[in-house]
């Protein structure tokens, strides 16, 4: 049972344009979501976070929002650069869930130059 | 500030084999949490421990066990390890137990099982 989907394996973008990366999830329980970065030889790195209680939150060029009657998130990355290409891992928990984190499959994202 | 760390950095074992992991959390967390990632899917969750006692269990069989210790640095132990144990095993810390919180990921642990 995948509580948090992303149906994206892959995304390609142009360098400069925006990124969007997609997540679902199916569990109306959930009320904090996280975005994780992962390079290959490395641990997941925090990118950014939003509570329940908001729709959207942004941190440089990086935003995430979150469409809570659709149980939908996303992840734009503006103006995309290079360096960002990685795997991209949407999380969820939910309150009084001991700090479980439900990751999707996750999205590879290239940026071309 | 150090982040996570994780020993050792890659681990080939035998099927019935134990196996020791060892995490250090970055200093002031006193949660850890540890995952399981196979290849192509997302990290699966497997245990938290906030000071020092397990607060959350994911589905892995009793084979999986782990402990933290005073200084908050913590161990997973799979015992009667089976082809499908070989995974990169995570550890992650995070200042609270409950959201708002980020995970901090170490670099992991790559677990192979001939």
């Amino acid at each position: 049972d995948q509580q948090v989907k992303q149906n994206s394996p892959s995304l390609s973008v142009q360098e400069g344009r925006i990124s969007i990366l997609n997540c679902d999830y199916t569990n109306s329980m959930f009320d904090y979501f996280l975005w994780y970065k992962k390079y290959p030889a490395e641990g997941p790195t925090f990118l950014i976070s939003i509570s329940s209680i908001k729709d959207k939150n942004e941190d440089g060029r990086f935003t995430v929002f979150l469409n809570k009657s659709a149980k939908h998130l996303s992840l734009h990355i503006v103006p995309s650069q290079p360096g960002d290409s990685a795997v991209y891992f949407c999380a969820a928990s939910a309150t009084g869930n001991t700090g479980k984190l439900i990751f999707g499959q996750g999205t590879t994202l290239q940026v071309k130059p | 500030d150090a982040g996570v760390t994780q020993s050792p950095t890659h681990l080939i074992k035998t099927r019935g084999q134990q196996v020791t992991l060892r995490c250090s959390p970055i200093s002031g967390h006193k949660s850890v949490s540890w995952y399981q990632q196979v290849l192509g899917q997302g990290p699966q969750f497997i245990f938290q421990y906030y000071e020092k006692e397990e607060r959350g269990r994911g589905n892995f069989p009793d084979r999986f066990s782990a402990r933290q210790f005073p200084n908050y640095s913590s161990e997973l132990n799979v015992n009667a390890l089976l082809l499908g144990d070989s995974a990169l095993y995570l550890c992650a810390s995070s200042l609270f137990r409950y959201p708002p919180y980020e995970q901090y990921f170490g670099p992991g642990t790559r677990l192979t099982v001939t």
